[in-house]
Order: structure tokens, then sequence, then C-alpha cells
């Protein structure tokens, strides 16, 4: 079975800092990774996914994720934050040929202050 | 933003009442999902449906039943709710691939008493 771990219940940093949202799966198939966002009292929003090919990926709003399958890792990364940019991240997995369905972590909660 | 809503959107109820909340999608998309959201747990999801009458069981289904009569519409029904039920509850849809984005309604967030 998959799993997902987020490492940071909660990332507090400031505004123009760089920041990291890390994420660690256990899996014994091959999974595709996705990260998702969720602005306060809405839905979530996919941020990018991984597939195969180029192990980092490039999503909206200037978000990055490195893909490391030695360490079974889907770091998300952003250069510089903005107050905009406060909101959850769940990072998820989903399996080849099983419907699509995610499993998601647990969430982090990045408060980005002035 | 896809097609999907959720109705209704608060909802405040008693322990052993029935429940519905009800998913509707204008993308006409095949998979439709029920996940709930609660701290701690990230979203987990209740279940989902591959199309019309075909649903299937997800990782925390005990309490819940679904149907799905017509392609747009997804329900979710607690038939006798409990406090442990209060949470918000979010649908989602794809086309159901493992690859794909699924898109995320708006959520529902419901209060047991």
């Amino acid at each position: 079975a998959q799993s997902v771990t987020q490492l940071d219940s909660q990332v507090p940093v400031f505004e123009e800092a760089p920041v990291e949202l890390r994420c660690n799966y256990s899996s014994s198939v091959s999974v595709y990774l996705f990260w998702y966002v969720q602005y306060p009292n809405q839905g979530l929003q996919l941020l990018l996914k991984y597939l195969s090919g180029s192990t980092l990926v490039k999503g909206i709003n200037g978000f990055e994720a490195e893909f490391n399958k030695s360490q079974t890792s889907f770091h998300l990364r952003k250069p510089s934050v903005h107050i905009s940019d406060t909101a959850e991240y769940f990072c998820a997995v989903s399996k080849a040929g099983n419907t699509g369905k995610l499993i998601f972590g647990q969430g982090t909660t990045l408060q980005v202050k002035p | 933003d896809a097609g999907i809503t959720q109705s209704p959107r608060h909802k405040v109820t008693e322990t052993g009442t029935p429940v519905t909340l009800r998913c509707h999608q204008t993308e006409n998309h095949r998979y439709m999902y029920w996940y709930r959201q609660d701290p701690g747990h990230g979203l987990r999801l209740i279940h989902y449906s591959y199309g019309v009458k075909d649903t299937d069981k997800g990782e925390v289904s005990d309490g819940y039943s679904v149907s799905r009569s017509k392609t747009e519409d997804f329900l979710l029904t607690l038939e006798s709710a409990t406090s442990s039920q209060t949470s918000v509850y979010f649908c989602a849809i794809s086309s159901g691939t493992s690859t794909d984005t699924q898109y995320f309604g708006p959520g529902t967030r419901l209060t047991v008493l």
C-alpha cells in the first residue's frame, strides 16, 4: 500500500524568503506524484505533478518540485514567497492503473509573514 | 474553474439524523470522488464512482453510502450521522486515469451535534 508523509505540519516564513515543503512517500510500485494547494475556504487545485521524465517539475505560481526516487521524496520549493502563497499544501500519490484514486499526506500550512 | 458545485455548503445536524450531500458537475467526467478532510489526516477517500450506478468503497467508507443515477450527480448519504462524521467534505472529478488531475468542488462543512 502507498502512504504519504508530509514532515512539517506548519511552516512559517517571511515574505520574499525561500521555502521548502517536504514530502516523502512509500510504495512498492511506481507511483505518480502531485502537489495540491488549498487557499482558505476553497477547494484544492493542482500546483504540479510528476508523471515521468525530468525529475524537476515546474508548476503554477513559481513553485517547483523535485522527484528523488532513491530518497522517495517529492519536495516542493519556491525561491521567494508572497503573502498570497499563504495556504495549505498537500502532497498526494496515485498508483498506475488504480482508477485515479489519490492518497494524500496530512498537509502543510504555509504561513507567509510580512 | 471546473464546473463542480456542492450543496449544501454548510450544514448543522443532530446525531442520528440522515444527511445527504450533493455533488454536481458540468464537465461530463466519468469519475467522481468523495473525500473528507480532517486536521492531521489530510483528505481521505470515502467512496468513488466510475460511471452511472458504478461505485466502490474508499479507505473510510463505514457509515457512508453513495449513489449515482446520472453522470452529473454524485450523492453522499450519512444514514445516521454521528459526531465523528463532523468534517469538511469535498467532491472531486476526473477522467479516471492515474495521471489525471482531479478537480475539486468548494466543499461542504458538516457539523453533527
